[in-house]
């Protein structure tokens, strides 16, 4: 099975900054990872799919990049709303689907 | 828009058995693989399973292969997920999902609320 290693796992920032949090594949992966946002005790949502396509209605200060095995989200202004955990995920020749270990991010 | 609600999690005893539905609103349920999702607490996600979107394949994750079935009748809009041998570590959240996707997994891209499933004697 393909493993996700998200790094770091956990942050600290604060409103305005830019976040850049990192997933890496165990193996190749094309484009094959989304990202989700989860914030404490709901269900998570779609943020980008396909490395870097933004889901609809996700604000376009989110972006993703990458390809291959080493995939970045970045959050370029971030708001008091998105402080959450957020998850990547591969679908790469899948099932099964792995998640990555998550990031919390924080405020500071 | 898109709706997916989750019933029939609860407390049960290891070894026993709990049955998941997830009744599916908003959109052409046939048209979508579905899968269920679960999350420990204070854990990250676990991918558990996925049915395509006319019942004809299933895949399962290791931890969970021989003990759960998916399943979905798509006359009802309903996705199940019948669980067997219940074990303390399959405690979790468990979450209906949408795949953007027929069959191969693409993308996750509507989530129910999710409901509690406590294996505890």
């Amino acid at each position: 099975d393909i493993q996700m290693t998200q790094s770091p796992s956990s942050l600290s920032a604060s409103v305005g900054d830019r976040v850049t949090i990192t997933c890496r594949a165990s193996q190749s992966i094309s484009s094959s990872l989304n990202w989700y946002q989860q914030k404490s005790g709901k269900a998570p949502k779609l943020l980008i799919y396909a490395a870097s396509t933004l889901h609809s209605g996700v604000p376009s200060r989110f972006s993703g990049s990458g390809s291959g095995t080493d995939f970045t989200l970045t959050i370029t202004g971030l708001q008091p709303e998105d402080f959450a955990t957020y998850y990547c995920q591969q679908t790469y020749r899948t099932p099964p689907l792995t998640f990555g270990g998550g990031t919390k991010v924080e405020i500071k | 828009q898109v709706q997916l609600v989750e019933f029939g999690g609860g407390v049960v005893q290891p070894g026993r058995s709990l049955r998941l539905s997830c009744a599916a609103s908003g959109f052409t349920f046939r048209s979508n693989a579905m899968h269920w999702v679960r999350q420990a607490p204070g854990k990250g996600l676990e991918w558990v399973a996925v049915i395509w979107y006319d019942g004809s394949d299933e895949y399962y994750a290791d931890s969970v292969k021989g003990r759960f079935t998916i399943s979905r009748d798509n006359s009802k809009s309903t996705l199940y997920l019948q669980m067997d041998s219940l074990r303390a570590e399959d405690t979790a959240v468990y979450f209906c999902v949408r795949d953007h996707s027929s069959n191969w997994p693409y993308s996750l891209d509507n989530w129910g609320q999710g409901t509690r499933v406590t294996v505890s004697s």
